[in-house]
Order: C-alpha cells, then structure tokens, then sequence
C-alpha cells in the first residue's frame, strides 16, 4: 500500500529556515498538501496543491514537489510556527497523510 | 462563516456502537464533498472515509471498511458516521472535514469529538 514517510522531528532557530520533507513512491506525479497542526487545535491547510498558498498563511510558508519526494519550506521561521505539520496525498480513492513532523523552533 | 460541529462521541465498550454526527453551517453542504478524519491521542491524522456531494460515492479506509458506515442528509446539512464493532484501537478525536473539489485538500475541520473505546 502507498505510504507517505516524514522526518518525526525538525529544528530550527527563530529567522532561519526550516524544510519538512514528505516522500512516497512517485509523489511528484500527486498534489501534495500540507496541513498545521498546534496543541489541542485542529488542522490548518498551508499550502495544497504542491504550491499554493491559502489566503491568511504567511508568505513564508512554499511548497514543492518533485520526484519522490514533497518539501514545506519556512523562511524566516517564527516562533510561532511551532508545529506538527502532515503532508497529504491522495492515491486512488484513498486519502494518505505523512506521519506528521513536529517543528520546534529554539 | 463555514462552520462544522460534531457531536456524538464519548466512552463505549469494546464490540459497541456509536453514532457521530457533523452539522455544517455557513454553506451550501449539498456542493461539498466531506470526510471524517480521525487522531488517535498522541498519534497522526488518519482518514477514514468519503463520501460525495451527492452521497452516492463513499470510500473507507481498510481499518474501518465493513465496521463504520458514512452517510449524509443535505436537506439537514449533516454527516454522519455509524461506528460499529468498536475496538481500543478506535480510540481518538473524530473530525469532519470539508474537501475542496475531488481529490482535493480539507480546506476546513470540526473541533473534533473524542471516542473512547474501552470497558
């Protein structure tokens, strides 16, 4: 079965920047989505359809993808993006997510 | 503003039911196709079923096929999802979500509603 593969933990300090990888088998060939998720909150969509950003997220936050291979890129990245962040694909007529990785900024 | 409520979870035995239930307001419900995605605690996103605009497409994830059951009433602006043979593993936050077009992204979610399964 298809399976999306992120790193479980990323570090970075304030202002540098951050890049989450997501892998699976062909993902250049999906749209890849990529979701926010902080303490007891819900998901928050930050980039879909490999490189777009939805209204309200911060222009640091790009995506893109290629290969095998799917990347969230922060620039300049902010406390306050301190995360768990999931990629998401879709393979056939089954929604995958990445095992999530959590950000932490220090 | 787009808005989904769910309702319905709680603590249940293992081998027992649950309804859940996802009022959708803010939209029109009958032009979004939905899904529930769940997070067991401490652990990742894991989607669990779709169903069309229309209803009449639904697809599951293997971990629930043939045990939980999607549905929806357009009329009411509701999703629904009947949970049967419920096992330990079940346990976690329940969200609905709203995808963008097919195949799309979950453009919005619940707050989530939290199952227990244990005895």
């Amino acid at each position: 079965s298809y399976e999306l593969t992120q790193p479980p933990s990323v570090s970075v300090s304030p202002g540098q920047t951050a890049s989450i990888t997501c892998s699976g088998y062909n993902l250049g060939n999906k749209y890849a989505f990529w979701y926010q998720q902080k303490p007891g909150q819900s998901p928050v969509v930050v980039i879909y359809q490999d490189t777009k950003r939805p209204s309200g997220i911060p222009e640091r936050f790009s995506g893109s993808n290629s290969g095998n291979t799917a990347t969230l890129t922060i620039s300049g990245t902010q406390p306050m993006d301190e995360a768990d962040y999931y990629c998401q694909a879709w393979d056939s007529n089954t929604v995958l997510f990445g095992g999530g990785t959590k950000l932490t900024v220090l | 503003q787009v808005q989904l409520v769910e309702s319905g979870g709680g603590l249940v035995k293992p081998g027992g039911s649950l309804r859940l239930s996802c009022a959708a307001s803010g939209f029109i419900f009958s032009d979004f196709h939905m899904s529930w995605i769940r997070q067991a605690p401490g652990k990742g996103l894991e989607w669990i079923s779709y169903i069309s605009s229309s209803g009449i497409t639904k697809y599951y994830a293997d971990s629930v096929k043939g045990r939980f059951t999607i549905s929806r009433d357009n009329v009411k602006s509701s999703l629904y999802l009947q949970m049967n043979s419920l096992r330990a593993e079940d346990t976690a936050v329940y969200y609905c979500a709203r995808a963008v077009g097919v195949h799309g992204h979950f453009e919005y979610w619940g707050q989530g509603t939290l199952v227990t399964v244990s005895s």
